[in-house]
C-alpha cells in the first residue's frame, strides 16, 4: 500500500532563516506531487505541483521554491522566511495516469511557525 | 472567477441525526467533485468522489449528491456520531487534474 511521509512535524524558525521541508511517497511510481499551505481558519492553498522529476509548476508567486530530485521525493524550500510563511504545510500525491481522477492523498503535515 | 462556497459556520447536530453539508460552486464545469474529511492538525482524508454524470453516490453512512444544474453538492452523514466531528472539504476538478478545495465546514456532533 502507498504511504506518504513528511518531516519535520513541527518547526519554529526565526524570520530570515532558511527552510527545507521534505516529503516522500512509498508504494507508487511516478506520482503527481503537491505542496499546499493551510493558514489558520483558511482553505488549502496550492503552492506547487509536479508531474515528474525536475518538473515543477508554481501556483503562487512567493519566496518559496520546490524541487523534485527523485521520483518520490518532493522538497519545499525557502532562502529567507517571512512571518507570513507561518502555516500548516501539507504534501500530497495523486495517481500519475492522465485520465484518472486527481484524488489527493495527504501526508501528516508540518506546522511551521515563523517568529 | 471560479468560486467554491462552503458554509463557514459550524454545523451543530445531535448524535443520531443526519448531518447535511453543502458545497456550491460558480464558473466551474467540473468533471467530478470530491469530499474530504480533515481532523485538527491532520491532513485531509479522501471520502467520496462523484462524477458529473452521477446523481448520487453512497458509502456506508455517507451519501453525496451532485446537481450540475444547481451547481451544488450535498454531503450527508446519517446516524451521526461524535466521532464524525471534523471539518469536511469539498474539492472540484477544474479540468487540469488539479483540484480546487473549498474552505470546509466544521461539523460538531453532540452526544
Amino acid at each position: 500500500s502507498q504511504t506518504i511521509h513528511q518531516w519535520p512535524a513541527t518547526l519554529v524558525q526565526p524570520v530570515g532563516s532558511p527552510l527545507s521541508l521534505e516529503c516522500t511517497v512509498e508504494g507508487t511510481s511516478n506520482p503527481n506531487l503537491y505542496w499546499y499551505r493551510q493558514a489558520a481558519g483558511r482553505g488549502l492553498q496550492l503552492l506547487f505541483y509536479s508531474v515528474g522529476i525536475g518538473q515543477i509548476s508554481s501556483e503562487v508567486p512567493q519566496n518559496l521554491s520546490a524541487s523534485r530530485p527523485q521520483d518520490r521525493q518532493f522538497i519545499l524550500s525557502s532562502k529567507k522566511l517571512l512571518l507570513s510563511d507561518s502555516g500548516f504545510y501539507l504534501c500530497a500525491w495523486s495517481g500519475p495516469a492522465r485520465g484518472s481522477t486527481d484524488t489527493q492523498y495527504f501526508g501528516p503535515g508540518t506546522r511551521l511557525t515563523v517568529l | 472567477s471560479q468560486k467554491i462556497e462552503q458554509n463557514s459556520e459550524a454545523l451543530n447536530i445531535q448524535e443520531g441525526k443526519t448531518a447535511t453539508l453543502t458545497c456550491n460552486y460558480t464558473n466551474y464545469s467540473p468533471a467530478y467533485l470530491q469530499w474530504y474529511r480533515q481532523d485538527p492538525g491532520r491532513g485531509p482524508v479522501f471520502l467520496l468522489l462523484i462524477r458529473e454524470n452521477e446523481k448520487e453516490k453512497r458509502k456506508e453512512r455517507l451519501k453525496v449528491t451532485f446537481d450540475t444544474t444547481l451547481k451544488q453538492s450535498l454531503f450527508h452523514i446519517t446516524a451521526s456520531q461524535p466521532a464524525d466531528s471534523a471539518t469536511y472539504l469539498c474539492a472540484l476538478d477544474g479540468g487540469s487534474y488539479i483540484p480546487t478545495f473549498g474552505r470546509g465546514t466544521s461539523l460538531i456532533v453532540h452526544p
